[in-house]
């Protein structure tokens, strides 16, 4: 079946440092794909997505590239800032439209 | 977009008993989902809520357990039932709608079982 697998955290970085969080995925045809944000005492916020090979998903100085041959999604921002401290959730949506499939969740803080 | 509305945002429970948790939308949705994500976990989908009929459960999750209703395009309850300390999570309703290719998600019920 179909299954999300991300790096483990937590992750703790310095202000400005680069940030990668690494996701791979296993599915069947051609999945939709999602990075959801959760801040400390937050609902699940939608972070960027992509929808077929090599689409680019950014928001707020974060990207992610579909990338089909190697099955993954990783997560990269240039320069990380106090505020981005929060919860990482990888996503895959199948052929069943709505249903996601998350990764465990990468905790990520960000120290002035 | 979606805006959701989950009710309540958090409760303390005594196991045995059963908490109804509702879930309101601002605009008709085509589907509609619960999650379940337990302390320190990810986040794992319960069921599909269907529209004038029965849920649609994931494996491992069972109706006698976790009722759902959906008697309208807006609004969907999720009840656990018979609590125990295992159920003490964060329920969430989740939402996609026909224009956009995204899910939406309500900011969550905590529940805790003691």
């Amino acid at each position: 079946g179909n299954s999300v697998t991300q790096m483990e955290g937590p992750v703790t970085l310095s202000e400005e440092a680069f940030l990668t969080i690494n996701c791979t995925y296993t599915a069947t045809g051609y999945p939709s794909l999602f990075w959801y944000v959760q801040y400390p005492g937050e609902g699940l916020q939608l972070l960027l997505k992509a929808t077929k090979a090599d689409d680019k998903g950014s928001n707020k100085g974060f990207e992610a590239t579909y990338r089909k041959e190697t099955t993954s999604f990783h997560l990269e921002k240039g320069s990380v800032q106090v505020s981005d401290s929060a919860v990482y959730f990888c996503a895959l949506e199948g052929n069943q439209g709505g249903k996601l499939i998350f990764g465990q969740g990468t905790e990520l803080s960000v120290k002035p | 977009s979606a805006v959701i509305s989950q009710k309540p945002s958090r409760d303390i429970c005594q196991r045995g008993t059963s908490l109804t948790i509702q879930c309101q939308v601002d605009s008709q949705v085509t589907m509609m989902f619960w999650y379940r994500q337990q302390p320190g976990q990810s986040l794992t989908l319960i069921a599909t809520a269907n529209q004038g009929s029965e849920a649609t459960y994931e494996s491992g999750f069972v109706i006698d357990k976790f009722p759902i209703s959906r008697p309208n395009l807006t609004f969907s309850t999720l009840t656990v039932s018979n609590m125990s300390p295992e159920d003490s999570s964060i329920y969430l309703c989740s939402v996609e709608t026909a224009t956009n290719t995204e899910a939406f998600f309500g900011q969550g019920t905590r529940l805790t079982v003691v």
